[in-house]
C-alpha cells in the first residue's frame, strides 16, 4: 500500500531534550516536506527536499533540522525543543512530474514540549 | 505572511445543500490544490488546477481559478454528512529555480448536518 509513515504518533518531551520524528515513503517520490499545524494558522512549511541531499528552508525553519540521505526517508530533528514547538507535525511527499503532482501526507505527530 | 486566506473560516449547512469555500492568495502561482482534513488527521488531496485553467470538475467537486483576482473557489454539491471536515487550499508558488514551496491557506471548517 502506498503510504507515508510518520513516527511516533504522539510525543511528550521536555525542553532541551533532542528528538527526531521519522518519515518514510514507499512511493519513490522525489519531493518530501515537513509542516506544522497550529490552530488558526493552517499548515506552515518547515523544510522541504527536492531529492537526495537537496534540502531547503520553508517558511518556519528556525529550531529544526532535516536530512535526506536516502530517497525514502526525511527525518525532522529538533536539537533543543522549546514549548513554542508544541504542535501537530505532518510529513508529505510527492512526485514532481507535471500532471502527477500531489502531496501524500502522513498521519501526523502530535508533539508536546513541556 | 504569504499564507493564503480562506473564507469562510467555518461553514455549517444541511445535508443536500451546496458548500462553497474561497481561497485568495498574493503571489503568482504554478498551480493551486485543494485538500481535505478529517479531525487532526493527515490531509488528503482532492483536486489540482493549473494556472492556465479556469475550471475543473471531479465528481461532486468543482474548482474555479481566477488568476487576475488571485482567487479560487471550491464547490461541493449535494453535500453529505461525510463531507464534514476542514478544507485547505495550497498553492505552489511560481519559481524560476524549479524549487517547490507550498503555501497553505488557513482552512475552512465545514460541518454538514444530517
Amino acid at each position: 500500500e502506498a503510504q507515508v509513515t510518520q513516527n511516533p504518533r504522539y510525543l511528550i518531551t521536555v525542553t532541551g531534550k533532542k528528538l527526531t520524528v521519522t518519515c518514510s515513503q514507499n512511493m519513490n517520490h522525489e519531493y518530501m516536506s515537513w509542516y506544522r499545524q497550529d490552530p488558526g494558522l493552517g499548515l506552515r512549511q518547515i523544510y522541504y527536499s527536492m531529492n537526495v541531499e537537496v534540502t531547503d528552508k520553508g517558511d518556519v525553519p528556525e529550531g529544526y533540522k532535516v536530512s535526506r540521505k536516502e530517497k525514502r526517508n526525511f527525518p525532522l530533528i529538533l536539537e533543543s525543543p522549546s514549548p513554542n514547538q508544541t504542535s501537530l507535525y505532518f510529513c508529505a511527499s510527492s512526485f514532481t512530474r507535471a500532471g502527477v503532482e500531489k502531496l501524500f501526507f502522513g498521519s501526523g505527530t502530535q508533539l508536546s514540549v513541556l | 505572511s504569504q499564507q493564503g486566506e480562506e473564507d469562510p473560516q467555518a461553514l455549517s449547512i444541511q445535508e443536500g445543500e451546496n458548500a462553497t469555500m474561497n481561497c485568495s492568495y498574493k503571489t503568482s502561482i504554478n498551480n493551486l490544490q485543494w485538500y481535505r482534513q478529517n479531525s487532526g488527521r493527515g490531509l488528503v488531496h482532492l483536486i489540482l488546477i493549473r494556472s492556465n485553467e479556469r475550471e475543473k470538475h471531479s465528481g461532486r467537486l468543482r474548482v474555479t481559478l481566477d488568476t487576475s483576482k488571485k482567487s479560487s473557489s471550491l464547490l461541493i454539491t449535494a453535500s453529505r454528512a461525510a463531507d464534514t471536515a476542514s478544507y485547505f487550499c495550497a498553492r505552489r508558488a511560481a519559481d524560476t529555480t524549479g524549487t517547490y514551496k507550498y503555501i497553505f491557506g488557513t482552512g475552512t471548517r465545514l460541518k454538514v448536518l444530517a
